[in-house]
């Protein structure tokens, strides 16, 4: 069952510019999560934000999220070539509180 | 810092093969995850545990069983390994949520197993 879509599937950007993702998902949570996921490695956290938050930081991360429809999004700013990797959003279900469930991914390219 | 370590990075085997992927942490995590990840598809949970010896299914448990004897252990069994089960695997753990839910559930991933089945 997919929870979480992330949009746009695929981003390519110039070093210096900012990079936004959108995740969307369907069912009432209690935390959003993104993970990032360099070239055959496994995913690493990034940033959690609860479902009574509206915005976190942290560095060069900014994540918003918006419960009445069901949205995250997750703002690169001043991109790196270090940062060209997958992006995932994963959430909770409100009452099965152990298991994630992952989107598809959002592929960024970051050209130097 | 957390460490999940997999026991292969690559692994080629044929089909009818019985095949053993295996999971460490360092954490003293109770939860443990296996998940396959396929272009397109993103990632899909194929069994959990919570405890030793507990198991639960996953959206794709088909074709897969699981073994956790001890804690920081949890191993991932293709009875008899086919094509479509060529993929990659990761293997992620997590702490305990708490009596009310209160910690949060990141998940703390091992760099993957990318498993070709001939």
């Amino acid at each position: 069952s997919q929870q979480g879509e992330e949009d746009p599937q695929a981003l390519s950007i110039q070093e210096g510019e900012n990079a936004t993702m959108n995740c969307s998902y369907k069912t009432s949570i209690n935390n959003l999560q993104w993970y990032r996921q360099n070239s055959g490695r496994g995913l690493v956290h990034l940033i959690l934000i609860r479902s009574n938050e509206r915005e976190k930081h942290s560095g060069r991360l900014r994540v918003t999220l918006d419960t009445s429809k069901k949205s995250s999004s997750l703002l690169i700013t001043a991109s790196r070539a270090a940062d060209t990797a997958s992006y995932f959003c994963a959430t909770d279900a409100r009452y099965n509180t152990d298991k994630l469930i992952f989107g598809t991914g959002t592929r960024l390219q970051v050209f130097p | 810092d957390v460490k999940v370590t997999q026991s292969s990075r690559y692994l080629v085997k044929r089909t009818g093969e019985k095949v053993f992927l295996e999971c460490v942490q360092d954490m003293d995590h109770e939860n443990m995850f296996w998940y396959r990840q396929d272009p397109g598809l993103g990632l899909r949970l194929i069994y959990f545990s919570y405890d030793v010896k507990m198991k639960e299914k996953g959206d794709i448990p088909e074709g897969y069983s699981v073994s956790r004897e001890k804690k920081e252990r949890f191993s991932l069994i293709l009875e008899s390994a086919s094509t479509n089960q060529t993929s990659m695997y990761l293997c992620a753990s997590t702490r305990d949520r708490g009596l009310f839910g209160a910690r949060d559930n990141e998940q703390f991933f091992g760099p993957g197993t990318r498993l070709t089945v001939l």
